[in-house]
């Protein structure tokens, strides 16, 4: 049993380039989410979504766009990677609506030059 | 809008001696309230929620915490320390009526031997 695994660890761009974070889970949780982690800053919420079909902007959603075409995948999309976009990015997944904890991917680490 | 604050950046703490992670939060009306601890490199891991009931909740690792809706705060408590506990921990809140979770921006503790 996996949990919620992300792609990929590490990763290093240039200004401009496009990528995508791959965030798979193995739970059936209906809720996923994408957060970004920066010093000083805590965990700001980007995009997330409630079920196959469904997504929301969340806190700081400029700059990445999402699609949720299955339960068990939410792919994060930079379309022009800035260095404002270097930072850890996690995969969290709920089952419970609101009451639920949130289990969390083992991160991100992106750098844009 | 919703919203989790952190008053100390870190907190400093000889083993075997009890620690206090304070939180505090904010939303237009009852909460559901969890902490969760990010070990180095790793991603976050869910301690203990607060949703309806007792306020004081106990959770993993022995921690504790103690809802008190008059003032508003959500501190996180462990009767005796451990080294193992150093880590960042994070306090987040959830209103009743959104299904997003806002993370407060952490607190580093740091147990000494």
């Amino acid at each position: 049993n996996a949990g919620v695994t992300q792609t990929p660890k590490f990763q290093v761009l240039k200004t401009g380039q496009s990528m995508t974070l791959q965030c798979a889970q193995d739970m059936n949780h209906e809720y996923m989410s994408w957060y970004r982690q920066d010093p000083g800053m805590g965990l700001r919420l980007i995009h997330y979504s409630v079920g196959a079909g469904i997504t929301d902007q969340g806190e700081v959603p400029n700059g990445y766009n999402v699609s949720r075409s299955t339960t068990e995948d939410f792919p994060l999309r930079l379309l022009s990677a800035a260095p404002s976009q270097t930072s850890v990015y996690f995969c969290a997944t709920g089952g419970t609506p609101n009451t639920g904890e949130l289990f969390f991917g083992e991160g991100s680490r992106l750098t844009v030059l | 809008a919703q919203s989790v604050a952190q008053p100390e950046d870190q907190v400093n703490v000889a083993e075997g001696n009890p620690l206090t992670v304070k939180c505090t939060y904010s939303v237009s009306g009852n909460p559901y309230l969890f902490w969760y601890v990010q070990y180095p490199n790793r991603g976050l891991q869910f301690l203990l929620k607060y949703i309806t009931g007792d306020n004081l909740v106990k959770g993993s690792y022995g921690f504790e915490a103690e809802f008190n809706k008059s003032q508003t705060s959500f501190h996180l408590k462990k009767p005796s320390a451990l080294v193992s506990d150093s880590a960042l921990y994070f306090c987040a809140v959830r209103d009743r009526g959104y299904s997003t979770l806002t993370f407060g921006k952490g607190t580093m503790l740091l147990v000494s031997p």
